[in-house]
């Protein structure tokens, strides 16, 4: 069976200080890939999904990037964090386009 | 374009009352629809898909959902809440055809409060 996985789970950075938060997926080849941030009272936002390695798509301009080196690993970086990118970070997975996702757990950031 | 209403932001039900979240969808062709569980915290669990196929979905933990093309919805169900149903649900679509590249839609959620 598959499985998604994030890391850290909780994670509090200074204003300023880098990011990089990492996804991996196991028991699946070639999967979709798809970072999204949930800020408190906000709902679910796309960042960014990926159809294939080296493949990032980006939903929303601003001060995070996406990379995909592997195949079932997926990065979330940051150079400079804002307060403003204090949220809920989750990392999900889809056999293809316009299939379910499956979600990991979710890395906690707070930006102090 | 695609687009989901989730008709109530929060629903409080009696634990082993039914329960009812309301979820209306917007799509140009014949979408995919699903539910999804957030308990605090942690990620989001599928719960249940439409796919064309069968409009009376059930999915885990006793829930079920129904497509009605007629009135656009996709509401949700369960016969008795238990308390461990207390979390937020989203009500997503998805349209291959409609402009979004297939990517998920998501509604707003709906906090799903059970009394003992």
């Amino acid at each position: 069976s598959q499985t998604i996985h994030q890391w850290p789970a909780t994670l509090v950075q200074p204003v300023g200080s880098p990011l990089s938060l990492e996804c991996t997926v196991e028991g699946t080849s070639n999967p979709n890939l798809y970072w999204y941030r949930q800020a408190a009272g906000r709902g679910l936002q796309l960042l960014f999904y990926s159809v294939g390695i080296g493949q990032i798509s980006s939903e929303v301009p601003q001060n995070l990037s996406a990379s995909r080196p592997q195949d079932r690993q997926f990065i979330l970086s940051s150079k400079k964090l804002l307060l403003s990118d204090s949220g809920f970070y989750l990392c999900a997975w889809s056999p293809r386009q316009g299939l379910e996702q499956y979600f990991g757990p979710g890395t906690r950031l707070t930006v102090t | 374009a695609q687009s989901v209403t989730q008709l109530d932001s929060h629903v409080s039900v009696s634990e082993g009352t039914p329960v009812l979240l309301r979820c209306n969808y917007s799509s140009s062709y014949s979408p995919s629809l699903f539910w999804y569980v957030q308990h605090p915290n942690k990620g989001l669990q599928l719960l249940l898909k439409y796919t064309s196929a069968a409009t009376l979905v059930k999915g885990i933990n006793g829930f079920e959902a129904e497509f009605k093309k007629s009135e656009t919805s996709f509401h949700l169900t369960k016969p008795s809440a238990h308390m461990s149903d207390a979390a937020e649900y989203f009500c997503v679509v998805s349209d291959l055809y409609g402009g979004s590249q297939g990517n998920l839609i998501f509604g707003k959620g709906t906090k799903l409060s059970v009394k003992p």
